[in-house]
């Protein structure tokens, strides 16, 4: 079976460009969620999706972050404009059921200068 | 405020030393409490849950509502437990982690 798989794994941007990152969950996990490390910090959560729809956009920091999932399969983070804070670590990850174990991608580093 | 606190940034020991690395919580509820790993150059992966009570790679971990921690325990540390390691917790009516900021562990020799 497949893992959790992300694209691309590295990125770097010039501030005010706009870059998508794509995640696409293991065949089958209805829940998708993203996470995102900026240096130094904790992994902090930003959304989660079941299947097509958004469970809890809570963590997304504010509106030039778009998420989407259509099709309820592969999903979609685009930043646009990106800004120098934005950079890190944006993780991934996917689950069967609700409270299951959540499997994670390798990541897509984002580098914005 | 829901938080979850690993004080230590790196825990150094030798090899067969014990290991504890620590965890505290804060959250106004019954909490789940997970710890995930990472090895160099591999994803983020679930070590144990507490509901699971189960002992993986020789590591434990007890929670300890009384003084909300969730310390990962091994008696004699393996230099291939040498990773980062997260402390997280869910709860309530969502299921996202709370992660903490992790601690790195390096088992030296």
């Amino acid at each position: 079976e497949a893992g959790v798989t992300q694209f691309p794994s590295h990125s770097v941007i010039e501030k005010g460009q706009t870059v998508t990152l794509r995640c696409d969950p293991i065949s089958g996990h209805d829940n998708l969620y993203w996470y995102r490390r900026v240096m130094g910090k904790e992994i902090k959560f930003l959304l989660h999706f079941v299947k097509e729809s958004k469970q809890d956009e809570s963590g997304m920091p504010n509106n030039r972050f778009l998420a989407e999932r259509t099709g309820g399969t592969y999903s979609t983070l685009k930043v646009q404009p990106a800004e120098l804070e934005d950079s890190g670590v944006y993780f991934c990850a996917s689950s069967r059921i609700r409270g299951g174990e959540a499997f994670f991608g390798q990541g897509t580093r984002l580098t914005v200068v | 405020a829901q938080r979850v606190t690993q004080p230590e940034k790196l825990l150094s020991v030798f090899k067969g030393a014990p290991v504890e690395l620590k965890c505290n919580y804060s959250y106004s509820g019954s909490p789940e409490l997970f710890w995930y790993v990472q090895y160099s150059r591999q994803r983020l992966q679930l070590l144990l849950r507490h509901i699971s009570r189960e002992s993986i790679k020789g590591f434990t971990a007890d929670l300890n509502k009384g003084e909300t921690s969730f310390h990962l325990k091994k008696p004699f540390a393996q230099e291939e437990d040498s990773a980062m390691y997260y402390c997280a917790l869910s709860g309530g009516n969502t299921d996202k982690l709370i992660f903490g900021t992790g601690t790195r562990l390096q088992v030296f020799p």
